[in-house]
C-alpha cells in the first residue's frame, strides 16, 4: 500500500523560509521511474505544480518559483524535503505531496497541509 | 491564469453524460500525450482519474473516458452518479523545462 504523507509548520511568517516534508511508503525512490514532488492549491483556487524529484536525483521546478524552491530526497528514510524561501501571503495554500509510480502522472497523493502565511 | 483552460462549471443529471474540456497550447496538450485528469471532492486530496490520455488507473470505473484533439482535451462521464459531483482539473507535460501545467479545474454539479 502506497501511503505519502506532508508535515511541517502550519504558520510562517512573511519573508520566512518553509520546510515541508514528504514522508512515503510503499515504494522506494531507487526505483527507476519514480519521482516524487510537490503540488499546491490556496483556498478556492486552482492546483500548482511547484516540483518534482526523480529517482536519479534530477530535480524540476516551475519556472515562476525556480529561484525560491529547493527539493531534496533522502532514500534511506524515505522523504522528500521541499524549501521555499521569501514567504508571502499569497503563498498560503494546501501543499500536496505527490509521486510518479505506476502512472505517468500523480497517482497517489498524500492528505495535504494547510499552511498559512501571517505575520 | 492556469496554463490550460475548462470551463468554471458543468452540470448533468443522473445518467446522463457530460463533458469537460481543457484546452492548451502546442507546448502542452498538443505536444505530449501525457494529459491527466483529477477528481476532487470538497477538503479532499485529488484523485487520479485518467492518464496519457484515455489510460484509467485501476478502481476508476469505465464510466470515465478521455480524448484529445489538437490542443484540446476531454473528459467524458457517461451515465452520471451523485458521487461524481467533484471539481476536476486536467493536466498536462509540457516539457522539461515548464515540466507540469494544470488547468483552472471545473466544478460538476449532479442535478
Amino acid at each position: 500500500q502506497i501511503t505519502l504523507k506532508e508535515s511541517g509548520p502550519t504558520l510562517v511568517k512573511p519573508t520566512q523560509t518553509l520546510t515541508l516534508t514528504c514522508t512515503f511508503s510503499g515504494f522506494s525512490l531507487t526505483t527507476s521511474g519514480v519521482s516524487v514532488g510537490w503540488i499546491r492549491q490556496p483556498p478556492g483556487k486552482a492546483l500548482e505544480w511547484l516540483a518534482f524529484i526523480y529517482w536519479d536525483d534530477d530535480k524540476r521546478y516551475i519556472p515562476s518559483l525556480k529561484r525560491r524552491l529547493t527539493i531534496t530526497k533522502d532514500t534511506s528514510k524515505n522523504l522528500v524535503v521541499l524549501t521555499m524561501t521569501n514567504m508571502d501571503p499569497v503563498d498560503s495554500a494546501t501543499y500536496y505531496c505527490a509521486s510518479i509510480v505506476g502512472a505517468t502522472s500523480f497517482d497517489y497523493w498524500g492528505p495535504g497541509f494547510l499552511v498559512t502565511v501571517s505575520s | 491564469q492556469s496554463a490550460l483552460t475548462q470551463p468554471r462549471s458543468v452540470s448533468g443529471s443522473p445518467g446522463q453524460s457530460v463533458t469537460i474540456s481543457c484546452t492548451g497550447t502546442s507546448s502542452n496538450v498538443g505536444a505530449y500525450n501525457y494529459v491527466s485528469w483529477y477528481q476532487q471532492h470538497p477538503g479532499k486530496a485529488p484523485k487520479l482519474m485518467l492518464y496519457d490520455v484515455t489510460k484509467r488507473p485501476s478502481g476508476v470505473p469505465d464510466r470515465f473516458s478521455g480524448s484529445k484533439s489538437g490542443n484540446t482535451a476531454s473528459l467524458t462521464i457517461s451515465g452520471l452518479q451523485a458521487e461524481d459531483e467533484a471539481d476536476y482539473y486536467c493536466c498536462s507535460y509540457a516539457g522539461s523545462y515548464t515540466s507540469w501545467v494544470f488547468g483552472g479545474g471545473t466544478k460538476l454539479t449532479v442535478l
